[in-house]
């Protein structure tokens, strides 16, 4: 157990539509990262905060937005979903925002578009 | 940019076989370099890191010795398990976020 909680585990909805993904670091990390996983792009950085402030952007899609909150706990919200929005969006957290501390993973959620 | 290539898998082994996985890396400077394991429905794990040149990493019985000479940073184990069977991924920093390689499937049979 990591200790980075992640919820829902899956989720399953239609293209057009809106969701958000939900994210609780582990204790005493501030900074909080989302990765996303599929098979053809494998693993890709979207975004990063640290203490409630982005720190980094990656390859992070305008519809995509995310945000942490005075509590830590982060939330990545997906609009217009597409087909190709279909993946494993795993989260991450860090004591600080240091890229050279070994980030911790969460189990996941499955995102499905139909 | 920043890039991470590790060898593509299947990776087919024998109990108590031993295990190579490549990886080399492109940056610019000395990153730090990482490997990550994946079991089947779970998130990733650390398996081991290490932070500069001739730096080795190691954890349960895996190594990793940070190459700047090759930029690489080969996973070796002497002796693979059935429990060994995952994904593994090698994972450079690159500023805050970490650049993954695509992953290595690992199946070990008994």
């Amino acid at each position: 157990d990591s200790g980075v909680t992640q919820t829902p585990k899956h989720l399953i909805t239609a293209t057009g539509q809106r969701v958000t993904l939900r994210c609780s670091p582990r204790s005493g990390d501030l900074s909080v990262y989302w990765y996303q996983q599929s098979l053809d792009q494998g693993l890709q950085f979207l975004i990063h905060y640290y203490n409630g402030e982005e720190r980094a952007k990656g390859n992070i899609l305008e519809r995509f937005s995310a945000q942490q909150f005075p509590d830590l706990h982060s939330e990545l919200n997906l609009s217009s979903l597409e087909l190709g929005d279909s993946a494993l969006y795993f989260c991450a957290s860090s004591v600080e925002g240091d890229g050279n501390q070994p980030q911790h993973f969460g189990d996941g959620t499955r995102l499905s578009i139909l | 940019g920043d890039s991470v290539t590790q060898m593509e898998g299947p990776v087919t082994l024998s109990e108590e076989a031993f295990l190579t996985i490549n990886c080399t890396y492109t940056a610019t400077g000395y990153p730090s370099l990482f490997w990550y394991v994946q079991y089947p429905g779970e998130g990733l794990q650390l398996l081991l890191k290490a932070t500069k040149a001739d730096d080795k990493g190691s954890n349960k019985g895996f190594e990793a010795t940070y190459r700047k000479e090759t930029t690489s940073f080969h996973l070796e184990k002497g002796s693979v398990q059935v429990s060994d069977s995952a994904v593994y991924f090698c994972a450079l920093a690159s500023g805050t976020a970490l650049i993954f390689g695509k992953g290595t499937t690992l199946s070990v049979s008994s």
